[in-house]
């Protein structure tokens, strides 16, 4: 299985703030991750696909970047509603993976 | 609008059979894979299974290889998962979730359902 680890495990950040989540992969996966947002309660939402493709709706201020086994999530200006948890995810095997998460809170 | 809401869940004893269903509407449901991802309470995600859009592949979690059981009826928009020999790991939000390639397999998601809980007691 492709293990994916994220740092770091808890951010805290103030609103405006510009902030960076990595993920590293075990092995090279490409292009082949994605980024979720999930709030408490709630179910995952897709924000990034193909390391950097922006899903349909999510504003501008989130960006991806990375190939191979390295890779980032930015938040840019950080919002009230950007505070929640955030998971990368492999889907280059077949045995989809997730990194452990990592939860963004209000400085 | 794209749907997916899950049913099934609840409190079962170890050993014990649940099966679960998630019925699907917005979109055309006989195009795109399913899978199922669940999360214990308080931890990370976990993906449990995935069947392509005509049942052709289908894959399992290690976790849950042999016991649990993905299906799909395209002429009722349903997904299902019979999870039997359940265990006290097993506990956690189920969610359905829709695979975001037509006619493809990319296992990587950009619809989910709001989740059923499953509690695996005595």
């Amino acid at each position: 299985d492709i293990q994916m680890t994220q740092s770091p495990s808890t951010l805290s950040a103030p609103v405006g703030d510009r902030v960076t989540i990595t993920c590293r992969a075990s092995q090279g996966i490409s292009i082949w991750l994605a980024w979720y947002q999930q709030k408490p309660g709630k179910a995952p939402k897709l924000l990034i696909y193909k390391a950097s493709s922006l899903q349909s709706g999510v504003p501008s201020r989130f960006s991806g970047s990375g190939s191979g086994t390295e890779f980032t999530l930015t938040i840019n200006s950080l919002q009230p509603d950007d505070f929640a948890t955030y998971y990368c995810q492999q889907y280059d095997s077949s045995y989809p993976t997730f990194g452990q998460g990592t939860k963004v809170e209000i400085k | 609008e794209v749907q997916l809401v899950e049913s099934g869940g609840g409190l079962v004893q170890p050993g014990r059979s649940l099966r679960l269903s998630c019925a699907a509407s917005g979109f055309t449901f006989n195009e795109y894979g399913m899978h199922w991802v669940r999360q214990a309470p308080g931890k990370g995600l976990e993906w449990v299974s995935g069947i392509d859009w005509n049942s052709d592949n289908i894959g399992y979690a290690d976790s849950v290889k042999g016991r649990f059981t993905i299906s799909r009826d395209n002429a009722k928009n349903s997904l299902y998962l019979q999870m039997d020999s359940l265990r006290a790991e097993d506990t956690a939000f189920y969610y359905c979730a829709k695979d975001i390639t037509r006619l493809g397999n990319s296992r990587m998601w950009n619809y989910w359902g709001q989740g059923t809980l499953v509690t695996v007691s005595s």
